[in-house]
Order: C-alpha cells, then structure tokens, then sequence
C-alpha cells in the first residue's frame, strides 16, 4: 500500500540555519504530495503541496520540490527562525482521496 | 469565515463510557474526514463520510466505532465503551469536493481514565 517515511527527529537547529526534512514515499499511480504543519496543541495546517512531477511547492520560505525518479519530497528552508519550531508532517493523497502521514518530525530551533 | 470547528477539544472518559465527538465542517464543504493521532505517531485515516453517506471506512475499528454526517448537523464520531488504548487526538477535516484541498480542525484529545 502507499506509505509516506520521513527522517526522525527531534531537528534541532540554531536560528538563521538551514533546514533540510527528509520525505520519500511509496504510492502506485501519481499522487500529490503535501507538508503539514503542527503547532503545540494544535490542528494541521497545510503548509505547501505540489501536484505533479518536478513541481515545486512553496510558502513562508519553505520549499519541496516532487521529484517522481527518487520518489522523494524534502521540505527546505534557507533560515529558520524560532516561531518554525512544531512537528512537520509528510503526506501524500492516496485512493479514495484519503491522505497517508509519515510519523512527522519534531523541529526545534533555538535563539 | 470559521474554519472545522471540533468540540470538545479535550474529553476525559472513564474505561466502558461513551465518547461523542462532533465535527462541523467549514461552510460550502460536503465532504468530511476523520483520522487519529497515537501519542508520537502520524495521523491514521479512519473514515471518509458524505452527507448522509459513508464512502469509506477502510481505517475504522470493526467494533465500538461509527461514525455520521447527518444532512442537517454536524458530523459525529462515537467510541462505544472506551478503553485506554483510544485515548488520542481524533482530527477531522473537510473539502469542498473529492481531490479538493482539505482544511483540518484543531482536533479532539481524548483520554480514557
């Protein structure tokens, strides 16, 4: 079945560093590929998506680019900040429209 | 324009009560999803409903679990006769239409004493 793997954390970077959230997945067919967002106590929040190969999803200075040969969809950011600190979800939308998480990755980033 | 709104956000049941946990969808969307989060892990679909229609609940328990979208209300999930395994974050979202963009609510955090 389709399934999403993420790198393990906790992440802990410095302000100002650059991030780097592996994201691989296994799917038959093409899905789209999404990040989410968790804040503590929080729902998720969409952060970005890309819906075909070599499409690249961006926003608040992340980016992950869909690339189809590597099955791949690393989140990326020049230069975290604190407020990025919460959980990071890989996700890819399955049959049915039902959407498969990977296990998620803790960022957390210091002053 | 509110967002899914799920209440109650945090819900304490003793082992063999019942939980109810509601799910209003955001304006304009017909379509509702449920999935669950174990302590540390990624969320897990569990049910994909219509109104008035459940379309897919490949990821539900076979037993105590059910859940509803009926055409007037919001969405509802029970858990019969809780146990301490379903104490969890149950989240629900909603799109406009099959393949549209979901929009998440901030969750219900269940946990059976």
């Amino acid at each position: 079945g389709d399934s999403v793997t993420q790198m393990e954390g906790p992440v802990t970077l410095s302000e100002e560093a650059f991030l780097t959230i592996n994201c691989t997945y296994t799917a038959t067919g093409y899905p789209s590929l999404f990040w989410y967002v968790q804040y503590p106590g929080e729902g998720l929040q969409l952060l970005l998506k890309a819906t075909k190969a070599d499409d690249k999803g961006s926003n608040k200075g992340f980016e992950a680019t869909y690339r189809k040969e590597t099955t791949s969809f690393h989140l990326e950011k020049g230069s975290v900040q604190v407020s990025d600190s919460a959980v990071y979800f890989c996700a890819l939308s399955g049959y049915g429209n039902k959407l498969v998480f990977g296990a998620g990755t803790i960022l957390r980033v210091k002053s | 324009n509110a967002g899914v709104m799920q209440n109650p956000r945090h819900l304490v049941r003793r082992r063999g009560q019942e939980a109810r946990l509601r799910c209003s969808p955001m304006k304009g969307h017909s379509h509702v999803y449920w999935y669950r989060q174990l302590p540390e892990e990624g969320l897990k679909f569990m049910v994909y409903l219509q109104k008035e229609n459940i379309i897919d609940e490949s990821g539900m328990p076979k037993e105590r679990f059910s859940a509803e979208f009926p055409k007037e209300g919001p969405s509802i999930l029970r858990i019969q006769q809780v146990v301490r395994g379903d104490s969890a974050a149950y989240f629900c979202a909603s799109s406009p239409q099959e393949g549209g963009g979901y929009t998440f609510g901030s969750g219900t955090r269940l946990t059976v004493v």
